[in-house]
């Protein structure tokens, strides 16, 4: 199994500003996935980050508003950009290895 | 129709009871199929993982439906400790679409 720190584990935040989540691995990976849970929602993934070139995101996820990073295989961190209320959620770093390990988790909400 | 879809609960049972709930997807190509646990605003983690066969953990059982596309999760002998949301994993290697959770609640 992988260990993953996140952080901020939470934040609060004005509309308009932009927070970076970072998502660190205890071991080198290929792929690591951030997703997001609204309330009362499940996961939906925002984007494959991967090493050494750019992000892959998916549908209804543009990288204008969720700019991402990978400098490295331990290492990577989502910017949740020009934040309005809309954007308050949990969001989630994960690593495959086998099955899916999740970070801790940063508890977001924007006033 | 949505790729997983559960049966959000809530499932209010006594401590020992059995509770069991299903989760059906609609990709007939998924090959890999978990629950995960999650608590209050906390990250999932990963219960089990799900086998053609069916399998067994303890307390908890999962069996696969491939013919109807289902996944079920039995907890036997229900403690305090299980009152969580369950999320229902369904994909291939990495792709996985995940249910928006059962809750169950055992009380005392």
């Amino acid at each position: 199994s992988a260990v993953i720190s996140q952080k901020p584990s939470r934040d609060i935040c004005q509309r308009g500003t932009s927070l970076t989540i970072q998502c660190q691995v205890d071991s080198q990976v290929t792929m690591m996935f951030w997703y997001r849970q609204q309330p009362g929602q499940s996961l939906t993934l925002i984007a494959t980050a991967n090493q050494g070139s750019e992000a892959t995101y998916e549908s209804g996820f543009v990288i204008d508003k969720f700019p991402i990073s990978r400098p490295n295989l331990t290492f990577s961190t989502l910017t949740v950009s020009n934040m309005s209320p809309e954007d308050s959620s949990i969001y989630l770093c994960s690593v495959w290895g086998e099955k899916l390990f999740f970070g801790s988790g940063t508890q977001l909400s924007v006033l | 129709r949505k790729e997983v879809e559960q049966d959000p609960g809530p499932f209010n049972v006594p401590e020992g009871a059995t509770v069991a709930f299903n989760c059906t997807y609609s990709n007939s190509a998924s090959q890999s199929f978990f629950w995960y646990r999650q608590d209050c605003r906390k990250e999932p983690k990963l219960l089990m993982s799900v086998y053609s066969s069916g399998n067994e953990d303890g307390r908890f059982t999962a069996q696969l439906n491939r013919a109807s596309q289902y996944i079920s999760l039995l907890i036997r002998d229900s403690k305090l400790s299980d009152s969580a949301t369950y999320l229902c994993v369904v994909g291939g290697d990495y792709k996985l679409s995940f249910g928006a959770g059962t809750t169950v609640t055992v009380r005392a």
